[in-house]
């Protein structure tokens, strides 16, 4: 099985409600990224949270990370036309390169 | 958000031709890398360049790839004899001090 999954793989919701996208991983990690990216467009950073980091907030934006479960989650709270995209999350392991490992995304669609 | 300016943005080429992609990242960051994803997949990590060397790369990067940087600015990924399966979003990436990585806008590879 592959390392990095996002669930759902697509979520499909009204303009104004919360988004919640969901990212599990195999391995011990040094930190977890998630990234926005538009049809055919470049990966634009979201967020950055450590292994020793619970949560963490960036505008309408919440990251939480829990290394027992090796899970993370992106909510986006107020959700807009705009924030429709795929999301990614990427882990980077506590061993070895810096390299981020992808997980398949979740095709978000806010619907207005 | 530190810039990493990708070209071309777009090239078509024919099966077995060499084509070399260009990232032209904002220099003192030493850590360098190249992705790619095939259309409707995740992100796939290629090779990372440390300090002007290899210091990773995955099972994809064979011999038909290689990463140079030539003159100390410009980073470039080149393969060799093209296939059909090449046929992806490339995208360079370079790691800001405390591990955020941030990718360029890719470049989008399709061979006929």
């Amino acid at each position: 099985s592959q390392q990095g999954e996002e669930d759902p793989q697509a979520l499909s919701i009204q303009e104004g409600e919360n988004a919640t996208m969901n990212c599990s991983y195999k391995t011990s990690i040094n930190n977890l990224q998630w990234y926005r990216q538009n049809s055919g467009r470049g990966l634009v950073h979201l967020i950055l949270i450590r292994s020793n980091e619970r949560e963490k907030h960036s505008g309408r934006l919440r990251v939480t990370l829990d290394t027992s479960k090796k899970s993370s989650s992106l909510l986006i709270t107020a959700s807009r036309a705009a924030d429709t995209a795929s999301y990614f999350c990427a882990h980077q392991k506590i061993q070895g390169a810096q390299k981020l490992v992808f997980g398949q995304g979740t095709r978000l669609t806010i619907n207005p | 958000e530190p810039e990493v300016t990708q070209t071309p943005s777009h090239q078509v080429t024919q099966m077995g031709q060499e084509v070399i992609l260009r990232c032209v990242p904002i220099s003192n960051h030493l850590y360098f890398y190249w992705y790619r994803q095939i259309l409707g997949q995740k992100v796939e990590f290629l090779v990372s360049f440390y300090n002007n060397e290899i210091s990773e790369k995955s099972e994809i990067f064979d011999d038909q790839f290689s990463v140079e940087r030539p003159d100390g600015s410009n980073f470039t990924l080149k393969i060799r004899s093209t296939k059909l399966e090449d046929s992806a979003m490339y995208f360079c990436a370079r790691d800001v001090s405390g591990n955020t990585i941030y990718f360029g806008e890719g470049s989008w590879l399709t061979v006929v």
